[in-house]
């Protein structure tokens, strides 16, 4: 079974360009994450899909950030512009309302380094 | 909202000693506790959690206890292996409905390293 899977990978940009991130959940899953992880921190709720629907977007600074999620299936992150501090790993996750468990499947993460 | 503390923030053990690491939680409505790995430049990938319903949940050289009248809970690993070596991340949340737990909120992460 294929994971999450994301990308790019790696991105530099510089300040006050545009960057857009996009994640593929595991078949099937219904809820959709995304997190922000600074260096040494633990990763911090961006903003949490269950199908198309975007149910907590309480922490996505929607200033410059913006997400979506067509058809209920992938997932595309964007940030306009990108400032310094926005340097960090974006992670994608998903899990299955269904499965039993509260597991998070995460991706490998997008890396962002803005100069 | 729920906020999550975790200590230490480094940990340093030899080969074979055990490892605590220690998490409390501040939103009484939490029921889900997962412990998550990362290694270097990985993903985050789960170890072992535990519901509210229990007190204590063991898998081969890990194990969690979790204390709800105090809030925290804590990971243990047992003879511990220099593959161990990793990031461990607490988190919590609560129920969002059906077997879903909605919003995982994080701890800070603690750095294990193992030395042979």
């Amino acid at each position: 079974e294929a994971g999450v899977v994301q990308s790019p990978r790696y991105k530099i940009i510089e300040k006050k360009q545009p960057v857009a991130f996009w994640c593929n959940p595991i078949s099937g899953h219904n809820t959709l994450y995304w997190y922000l992880q600074n260096l040494g921190q633990g990763p911090e709720l961006l903003i949490r899909y269950e199908n198309e629907e975007a149910v907590d977007d309480s922490q996505l600074p929607k200033d410059r950030f913006s997400a979506e999620r067509l058809k209920g299936v992938d997932s595309t992150l964007k940030i306009q512009p990108a400032e310094l501090g926005d340097s960090a790993v974006y992670l994608c996750a998903s899990s299955s309302r269904t499965s039993g468990t509260g597991e998070l499947f995460f991706g490998e993460g997008s890396r962002l380094t803005v100069l | 909202g729920e906020n999550v503390e975790q200590h230490p923030s480094t940990l340093s053990v030899q080969e074979g000693d055990s490892a605590v690491i220690k998490c409390t939680y501040s939103d009484s409505a939490s029921n889900y506790f997962p412990w998550y790995k990362q290694e270097l430049g990985k993903r985050p990938q789960l170890i072992i959690d535990i519901r509210s319903n229990v007190g204590e949940k063991k898998d081969q050289r890990i194990a969690v206890t979790l204390n709800k009248t105090a809030k925290h809970f804590s990971l243990h690993i047992t003879e511990t292996q220099p593959e161990d070596s990793a990031v461990y991340f607490c988190a919590a949340s609560r129920s969002a409905g059906g077997t879903s737990y909605g919003k995982l909120t994080f701890g800070q992460g603690t750095i294990l390293t193992v030395h042979p």
